[in-house]
């Protein structure tokens, strides 16, 4: 049983768009979500998260959206750039703050 | 300032054999996590330290697999009796009282022959 989804396993978008990332859950215990950006041969790396008491964070080009009522968050990234390259990974975090990540999804920014 | 430590990068080993993880997590960092990630999936949960003990290792996929933390800080995870479906690389995280985010290491990369 997947508790965390990330349906689309690669997103291509060119440099100076918009990048959208989305990602599912279905454990309604989970009171905190992060992103993770992982290059290859590199442990993830922290990008931004959110309580689930918000509906929005932003920190400089990312911002977080959660739906609670959807159980769906999204991660956007505006402008993308070239570097942004890389999997995106989704986590909801429990009581203990264990991670229950998504599958991640590729993102490709064309120059 | 440092981040998470994890060695070997890569540890090959054959069928059967014994395998120590290590972790330097980030200094004054009281809780730790062992995650596995298989290719193509997102890391998966093992087991949580908080200091010392092992507060939840609901994650560890059977007993061949322990991990200990003896003074709080540095963490080994120990692979008995190797098997070829344990293949994948092994990361760690820590993260300090104060906040909820995870820092983690670069992972080592464990091939079971």
């Amino acid at each position: 049983d997947q508790q965390v989804k990330q349906n689309s396993p690669s997103l291509s978008v060119q440099e100076g768009r918009i990048s959208i990332l989305n990602c599912d859950y279905t454990n309604s215990m989970f009171d905190y979500f992060l992103w993770y950006k992982k290059y290859p041969a590199e442990g993830p790396t922290f990008l931004i998260s959110i309580s689930s008491i918000k509906d929005k964070n932003e920190d400089g080009r990312f911002t977080v959206f959660l739906n609670k009522s959807a159980k769906h968050l999204s991660l956007h990234i505006v402008p993308s750039q070239p570097g942004d390259s890389a999997v995106y990974f989704c986590a909801g975090a429990g009581s203990a703050r264990q991670l229950t990540f998504g599958s991640g999804t590729q993102l490709t920014v064309l120059p | 300032g440092a981040g998470v430590s994890q060695t070997p990068s890569n540890k090959v080993t054959e069928k059967g054999k014994y395998v120590e993880l290590r972790c330097d997590p980030i200094s004054g960092h009281t809780a730790l996590y062992w995650y596995r990630q298989s290719l193509g999936q997102g890391p998966e949960f093992l087991i949580y330290f908080q200091g010392t003990g092992a507060a939840d290792d609901s994650g560890l996929p059977n007993d061949r697999f322990f991990a200990v933390r003896p003074e709080g800080s540095v963490s080994t995870l120990k692979i008995q009796r190797t098997e070829r479906g344990d293949s994948a690389v092994y990361l760690c995280a820590s993260r300090p009282t104060d906040t909820d985010t995870q820092y983690f290491g670069p992972g080592t990369r464990l091939t079971v022959l």
